[in-house]
């Protein structure tokens, strides 16, 4: 089955510096890359998702690019807020999709 | 739209009780499915459902069972409770399994088992 390793675990930046996390998965017939954010006592929630017929999206602040070749992908958060403060868990599959381990990021004000 | 509801959201248990997590969704999701969260382990699948009357095993289903008798709802029963279940679990559904459907969870259960 698919193993998708995330890093790091945790995360400090001042606000207003950009924030990368990166995971990399084991299957190479994975095609869906999700990201997800979640803030303490919810449930996770969906921010951005990429396919493998493409190589980087964006969303104002939020970026996610994939490399199939070397199988890793990552996020980036540019102009770091307080709010974007949470846990964020990469995932990496087909038809059911495989959660990295989790990054805690904190801002800093 | 209420969204994926689980109740309860806190619930304690004696090792060897037995409960039931409850899930609902209002969005005519077709995909549901349950995960349980532990410190450094991210969220790993449990059971899932690709519809009514249809169930299969995750990752780690030892310990659990689940039915979905209607599409809106999908309980996971813990039949003899094990403090290695003590967890926050997640209930997650999506319009149909496969990657063109996003996950929508609720806001967990944390279960203690002592």
């Amino acid at each position: 089955g698919e193993n998708v390793e995330q890093h790091p675990s945790t995360l400090s930046v001042q606000e207003g510096d950009s924030a990368v996390i990166k995971c990399t998965y084991s299957d190479s017939a994975s095609n869906y890359f999700p990201w997800y954010k979640q803030e303490l006592g919810k449930g996770p929630q969906l921010i951005i998702d990429i396919r493998s017929n493409v190589g980087e999206k964006k969303d104002q602040r939020i970026a996610v690019t994939l490399n199939k070749t070397a199988k890793h992908f990552s996020l980036h958060i540019t102009e770091t807020q307080p709010e974007d403060s949470a846990v964020y868990f990469c995932a990496a599959g087909y038809q059911k999709v495989t959660f990295g381990t989790g990054t805690k990021l904190q801002v800093i004000p | 739209n209420a969204g994926v509801t689980q109740t309860p959201k806190f619930q304690v248990l004696k090792t060897g009780q037995s409960m039931t997590l409850q899930c609902a969704q209002d969005m005519n999701h077709e995909y549901m499915s349950w995960y349980r969260q532990d410190p450094g382990m991210g969220l790993r699948l449990i059971h899932y459902s690709v519809g009514a009357g249809i169930t299969d095993q995750g990752e780690v289903p030892n310990g659990y069972n689940v039915s979905r008798s209607t599409t809106e709802d999908f309980p996971l029963r813990l039949l003899s409770a094990a403090p290695s279940q003590t967890s926050v679990y997640f209930c997650a559904s999506s319009l149909s399994q496969g990657n063109n459907s996003p996950l929508h969870f609720g806001n967990g259960t944390r279960l203690t088992v002592t």
